[in-house]
């Protein structure tokens, strides 16, 4: 049963438009989101991350947004540039998660490309 | 320059031999984690310690043992008992505050491959 669900494996957008990348969760525990970046044969980057008391959050090109009500999260990127080009990953965690440690539950990640 | 390292990045292992990858952080960070990738797939955790001398079963430990005998280094053991042990094994780090406002760090990833 996967709880956190990126239902576009790959995405493709040209230089300079904007990408969106989807993110949908069915724990209503789920209380903090986070966005990684991922190049093959390396270890995740942070990039951005919510937690369920905001809507929005943003940092330069990157903004996050989260809707509770429909338990849905997108990843905005604008403007997108060829290096933005990797797997992102959605991931979600509980602020208590009975052992009082900060699990991650990940989807199976979405393969953006940018096309100069 | 704080990080998290592993070692090695690829590893080759003939089928029924144990084998043990290292990581180790130098970012003063209580918890630390060890995922699984496969292709296609979400990242899966298999252990993960809060503290010293303590650590927990993930979703997939089956397979699998852990140590955190110094808060630096969480090695992974993959048995031979591991049915599909080939794959990509990251390990992560965190200061593991429960309000979960911080976030997981990763280690560049070793795969594994048993032939």
């Amino acid at each position: 049963d996967q709880q956190v669900k990126q239902n576009s494996p790959s995405l493709s957008v040209q230089e300079g438009r904007i990408s969106i990348l989807n993110c949908d969760y069915t724990n209503s525990m789920f209380d903090y989101f986070l966005w990684y970046k991922k190049y093959p044969a390396e270890g995740p980057t942070f990039l951005i991350s919510i937690s369920s008391i905001k809507d929005k959050n943003e940092d330069g090109r990157f903004t996050v947004f989260l809707n509770k009500s429909a338990k849905h999260l997108s990843l905005h990127i604008v403007p997108s540039q060829p290096g933005d080009s990797a797997v992102y990953f959605c991931a979600a965690s509980t602020a208590y998660s009975g052992a009082g440690s900060y699990q991650l539950t990940f989807g199976k990640g979405t393969k953006l490309s940018v096309i100069p | 320059d704080g990080g998290i390292t592993q070692s090695p990045k690829y590893l080759f292992r003939k089928e029924g031999q144990n084998v043990t990858l290292s990581c180790e952080q130098n970012l003063n960070h209580d918890a630390m984690y060890w995922y699984r990738q496969d292709p296609g797939q979400g990242l899966r955790l298999i252990y993960y310690s809060q503290i010293v001398n303590d650590f927990q079963k993930g979703d997939i430990a089956e397979g699998y043992s852990v140590s955190r005998e110094k808060k630096e280094s969480f090695p992974l053991t993959v048995t031979s008992a591991q049915k599909n042990p080939t794959a990509f094994y990251l390990c992560a780090s965190s200061t593991d505050r429960p309000l979960g406002t911080d976030t997981q760090y990763f280690g560049p990833g070793t795969r594994l491959t048993v032939l």
